[in-house]
């Protein structure tokens, strides 16, 4: 079975532009999850999506947003990029919506902002 | 949101059991503990997770202190591919968002 899956694998883009990253979950999962991984440091959460709904959000400012689909697919859309915005972004999906769910990450795509 | 803290690194020779310490005094009685390693250029890997009792699979055990404020990995033969960051994780219930620290660096010598 494929695993987490995510589009593209690196990006290259300039400040002010707008980026949309892409995430398949394993098939089955209705849970994804972004994360933002500056170097250096361990992922900070972005965003949870459950069932279509957004169901928790991390201390990230207004220019990030996401979105699930029905298929559970999701998209993290990020405007007005910046320098700081240059980061590994991941996404985890799990089967249910549970603290003894264990997340599967993909290995994420690498933005940089020039 | 509950807090762990681990060690920066550690060290260790092939073939050798490795225990990894993580501190969660704050841990509150629903919290499930959760453990994940990341080798370079890949994205977390879960290895473990456990809520009150020990637990055993085939990439670790996980050993939890009675009183629940602390508890430890543990990689039976360590082998070159344990080379990673592992990250002690407190998961509240009834959410998928997982609060990472700096983790520990595993280091494992031939």
């Amino acid at each position: 079975d494929a695993g987490v899956t995510q589009s593209p694998t690196h990006l290259i883009k300039t400040r002010g532009q707008h980026v949309t990253l892409r995430c398949s979950p394993i098939s089955g999962h209705k849970s994804v999850s972004w994360y933002q991984q500056v170097l250096g440091q361990g992922p900070q959460f972005i965003f949870q999506y459950y069932e279509k709904e957004e169901r928790g959000r991390g201390n990230f400012p207004d220019r990030f947003s996401a979105r699930q689909f029905p298929n559970y697919s999701s998209e993290l859309n990020v405007n007005a990029l910046l320098l700081g915005d240059s980061a590994l972004y991941l996404c985890a999906s799990s089967a249910r919506h549970a603290a003894n769910q264990p997340q599967h990450f993909g290995d994420g795509t690498r933005l940089s902002i020039l | 949101d509950a807090k762990t803290t681990q060690p920066n690194s550690m060290e260790s020779n092939e073939e050798e059991p490795v225990h990894l310490p993580c501190n969660h005094s704050t841990i509150s009685g629903t919290d499930y503990i959760h453990w994940y390693r990341q080798l370079p250029s890949q994205g977390p890997e879960y290895v473990i997770h456990g809520l009150t009792s020990n637990v055993n699979n085939r990439m670790a055990s996980l050993a939890i202190a009675e009183d629940r404020k602390s508890s430890t990995l543990i990689l039976h033969r360590a082998t070159l591919r344990d080379a990673a960051v592992y990250y002690c994780i407190l998961r509240v219930i009834n959410t998928d968002k997982l609060i990472f620290g700096t983790g520990t660096r595993l280091q494992v010598f031939p």
